[in-house]
């Protein structure tokens, strides 16, 4: 079954220092995947996505993310976390097979950051 | 503005009033997907519509929920019979329908039902 897993459902971090938020996927083609972030009050946007080729794709807001297709894992890291980063993170996995475009969610890691 | 706008921003009906919500993709995208989030939860997936093909409605969790799409344009969400558990920030996203999959969501229409 695909699915996505985002193992902390939060996480506290104190500015400055370093982030690494988890996603594990199952899914049974090379996948897509993303990065979304949901400030507080705010639309859901995209940090950074990997399709193909280098498996280190660099975000916007200084994330990167890296592909691990022998771990299933898509990773986001952040070497010096802001304050305006507390916000909620969603990675996503979508497919190329078909023509069907649909993403699946993980249920998201809420992040805080302490001064 | 380019991006995907929804309408209303805020919703509130009394329980069994139907609602319904609007959402204006970007233009040129032919998939267009409805999602529902509750108070501090993930996103889950309601509806999804690509281009002229049947609409993938897996996700809609009653027979009081249903959407329509004109062409490649807006689409409405349709709640019957509102229920509390109705209440939610339902979010609309759009994408193009070849290449990649990356959606661009709207601002969401909160809706509470009291």
């Amino acid at each position: 079954a695909q699915s996505v897993t985002q193992p902390d459902i939060h996480i506290t971090v104190s500015e400055g220092a370093s982030l690494e938020l988890r996603c594990n996927y199952s899914y049974g083609a090379t996948p897509y995947l993303f990065w979304y972030v949901q400030s507080p009050g705010q639309g859901l946007q995209l940090l950074l996505k990997y399709f193909s080729g280098d498996t280190l794709v660099q975000g916007i807001k200084g994330f990167e993310a890296e592909f691990k297709r022998s771990q299933s894992s898509f990773n986001l890291r952040k070497p010096s976390v802001h304050w305006s980063d507390a916000a909620e993170y969603f990675c996503a996995v979508g497919g190329r097979a078909g023509n069907n475009r649909k993403l699946i969610w993980g249920l998201g890691t809420s992040l805080a950051v302490n001064p | 503005g380019a991006g995907v706008s929804q309408s209303p921003s805020n919703k509130v009906t009394e329980k069994g009033k139907d609602v319904e919500l609007r959402c204006d993709p970007i233009s040129g995208h032919t998939a267009l997907y409805w999602y529902r989030q509750r108070l501090g939860q993930g996103l889950e997936f309601l509806i999804y519509f690509q281009g002229n093909s049947a609409p993938d409605k897996s996700g809609l969790p009653s027979d009081r929920f249903s959407a329509e799409r004109t062409g490649e344009s807006v689409s409405t969400l349709t709640i019957q019979r509102t229920q509390q558990e109705d209440s939610a920030v339902y979010l609309c996203a759009s994408s193009l329908g070849s290449g990649d999959f990356e959606q661009y969501f709207g601002p969401g229409t909160r809706l509470t039902v009291t």
